[in-house]
């Protein structure tokens, strides 16, 4: 599986939009890219993910770029609660199903 | 269904014991994965049930690890002859059958494991 890169850690504004960067510069064209969340003590937490276009769901949006090799996890109003670990992984579509986490992105909202 | 449930949510055991935790996946989900993950570390992938059948294990799982899913339902892992690097959080997470990359995992709690 592909390797991703993250920043280690990010501060965001309580109320203002936390965008995340993940670079995946040498994934191939039957990867995937998904985004988890871990709060402290608990399990991680599927969040979104996406192949080539951009997804929205009720959590987040994610923003792939064009040649697909980095994309950006929007928070779009973060809240307290959205302290976390995030995860960026890329996985392919067959054969194991299992995820290669990296050390994440440590998001601290501040009041 | 209220979730991935894992038991117990704690154990300290000493060094030499044997240790078994259990994984109570979403009923309905068909594949069922345990990791493991250190203090500051991201989750590491040990090894992966599709129904009653382990299909895939890593590395890490020395053979002093086993895990089991009797019935394709509730998992077990055991550790035997514990080890202080042992120490650590295992995850267990479910997801459905089918198209697999379509649906991410759902995680349990974890189980915290201290081996002193």
């Amino acid at each position: 599986d592909a390797k991703t890169t993250q920043p280690t850690s990010m501060d965001c504004a309580e109320g203002r939009a936390a965008n995340l960067p993940c670079n995946h510069s040498t994934i191939s064209g039957n990867e995937y890219v998904y985004w988890y969340r871990q709060i402290h003590s608990q399990g991680p937490q599927y969040i979104i993910h996406g192949l080539k276009n951009n997804e929205t769901n009720e959590m987040a949006s994610l923003i792939i770029t064009e040649d697909r090799k980095s994309s950006t996890l929007i928070l779009p109003h973060a809240t307290l609660r959205d302290t976390a670990v995030y995860y960026c992984i890329v996985r392919l579509t067959s054969g194991t199903y299992k995820y290669i986490f990296g050390t994440g992105t440590r998001l601290k909202v501040l009041a | 269904d209220t979730g991935v449930s894992q038991d117990p949510r704690h154990k300290i055991t000493k060094r030499g014991q044997n240790v078994t935790f259990r994984c109570d996946p979403i009923s309905e989900h068909n594949r069922l994965y345990w990791y493991r993950q250190t203090l500051g570390q991201g989750p590491e992938f040990l090894t992966y049930f599709q129904n009653e059948a382990q299909l895939e294990k890593s590395r890490l799982l020395s053979d002093r690890f086993s895990a089991e899913r009797p019935k394709g339902s509730f998992s077990t892992l055991e550790i035997q002859r514990t080890e202080q690097g042992d120490s650590a959080m295992y995850l267990c997470a479910s997801s459905p059958l089918g198209t697999g990359v379509l649906y991410g995992y759902t995680f349990g709690s974890g189980t915290r494991l201290t081996v002193v």
